[in-house]
């Protein structure tokens, strides 16, 4: 089945610093790839996302690119602030049938000034 | 646009008793989900719906969870009775069906604190 490998953390950063999380997937398919993050206290919500080869997703400042190679979803932002400490989760859904999104495990990122 | 609504924001409740967890999906949003978080197992699938219909409740711990939709904008997560290991933030979720999608839209969930 369809499976989201997501580095262990927490990962403490100072602000300023350069940020990567890793993600790979099995799929059978070809997904959609997907970061959500999660703020104290509320749900989840969606960061970005890349539906096919080479796509690039981005917001906020944060990138990742859908390498299907490799199969990685790597999460990038090249100066993180103290407001990006959260829980960042990657996902895929599968496209073959009915829309199934399955989580990693999520990554804790602390930022500290 | 209002999102995803969950009632109540915080139950406590204790060993026994029957919890009932609320969900109103965004309008037109034909996909619904039930989740699980909790600091040891982390995001768990319990249950999703399409059209109102159950797809896949593999995820359902056991037979005191069950999960209802009856229409297109209400759904609800019933444990009974609740166990302390019950407790757990809830989350409710909708998307919009079709290819190439799987956005899930959140709630702020539902806090379960089970004495």
């Amino acid at each position: 089945g369809d499976s989201v490998t997501q580095m262990e953390g927490p990962v403490t950063l100072s602000e300023e610093a350069f940020l990567t999380i890793n993600c790979t997937y099995t799929a059978t398919g070809y997904p959609s790839l997907f970061w959500y993050v999660q703020y104290p206290g509320e749900g989840l919500q969606l960061l970005l996302k890349a539906t096919k080869a080479d796509d690039k997703g981005s917001n906020k400042g944060f990138e990742a690119t859908y390498r299907k190679e490799t199969t990685s979803f790597h999460l990038e932002k090249g100066s993180v602030q103290v407001s990006d400490s959260a829980v960042y989760f990657c996902a895929l859904s599968d496209l073959g049938g009915y829309q199934k999104v399955t989580f990693g495990t999520g990554t804790k990122l602390q930022v500290i000034p | 646009d209002a999102g995803v609504i969950q009632s109540p924001r915080h139950e406590v409740t204790e060993m026994g008793q029957e919890v009932t967890l609320r969900c109103k999906p965004i309008s037109g949003h034909d996909y619904l989900f039930w989740y699980r978080q909790t600091m040891m197992r982390g995001l768990e699938l319990l249950i999703y719906f399409n059209n109102n219909v159950p797809i896949d409740d593999s995820g359902m711990p056991e037979d005191r969870f069950s999960a209802k939709m009856p229409n297109a904008s209400f759904s609800t997560l019933k444990i009974q009775p609740s166990e302390p290991r019950d407790s757990a933030v809830y989350f409710c979720a909708s998307s919009r069906g079709g290819q190439g999608n799987g956005e899930l839209f959140f709630g702020e969930g539902s806090r379960l604190t089970v004495l």
